[in-house]
């Protein structure tokens, strides 16, 4: 089993909708979640990123962590055609580079479709 | 300020052959980090350099090898090439002492093994 859980979809969903993303995971340790997007012969952008439970907000995007579910969300509002991506969650037990170096788990990533 | 540049872009090679890929990251980023991003693996971790050592690897096998120049480029080789080994190579890149999430990725360089 993965560390990190994602629905690969495809997700399509109509222009303006309220889209959420989702992925779970295993390792209790996590405790930074970054969500990525990542268009068509790009490389992944951070949208966002959050330290244990709680939101947060920026802009049309919310960031949800659920640290006693292993569940962590993204939200979309008033979706826009511009939004399709694939849309990557990541993990990581710490935020600096510690003996072991890079530690990021990644999803495998949701691709969304926001249609006209 | 430039962005992570990769190359190539594209790659056909055919099973059996070795690949190099190189990377250069972010003008006075020292770190440089390479993924493999499959379908159905999504990103994984291969290594990373900093000042031209590696920092940590991920659990690829030894054909996958990578090195750091002085002036912070990387290449990432291949040898033996398997069919398996058809991916996206993204290298990611960023500043000393910056948090794991404040990485920059390139482009990548989408590797097709016959």
């Amino acid at each position: 089993q993965k560390e990190v859980e994602q629905d690969p979809g495809p997700l399509s969903v109509p222009e303006g909708a309220i889209v959420s993303l989702n992925c779970t995971y295993s390792n209790s340790a996590f405790q930074y979640f970054m969500w990525y997007r990542q268009y068509s012969r790009k490389g992944p952008e951070l949208l966002m990123y959050t330290y244990s439970s709680g939101n947060k907000e920026d802009g049309r995007f919310t960031a949800q962590v659920d640290k006693s579910s292993k569940y962590i969300s993204l939200f979309i509002r008033d979706s826009q055609p511009s939004d399709s991506a694939t849309y990557l969650c990541a993990m990581s037990a710490t935020t600096r580079l510690t003996g072991g170096g890079n530690k990021l788990t990644f999803g495998t990533g949701t691709q969304l479709k926001v249609e006209l | 300020k430039a962005g992570v540049t990769q190359t190539p872009r594209y790659l056909i090679k055919t099973r059996g052959q070795q690949v190099t890929l190189s990377c250069s990251p972010i003008s006075g980023h020292r770190s440089v980090s390479w993924y493999q991003q499959t379908p159905g693996q999504g990103l994984q971790f291969l290594f990373e350099y900093f000042s031209e050592t590696q920092r940590n690897k991920g659990n690829f096998p030894g054909r996958f090898s990578g090195r750091q120049f002085s002036n912070s480029r990387s290449e990432m080789n291949v040898s033996t090439l398997e069919l398996g080994d058809s991916a996206l190579y993204l290298c990611a890149s960023r500043s000393t002492g910056s948090s794991i999430y404040e990485q920059y990725f390139g482009p990548g360089t989408r590797l097709t093994v016959t």
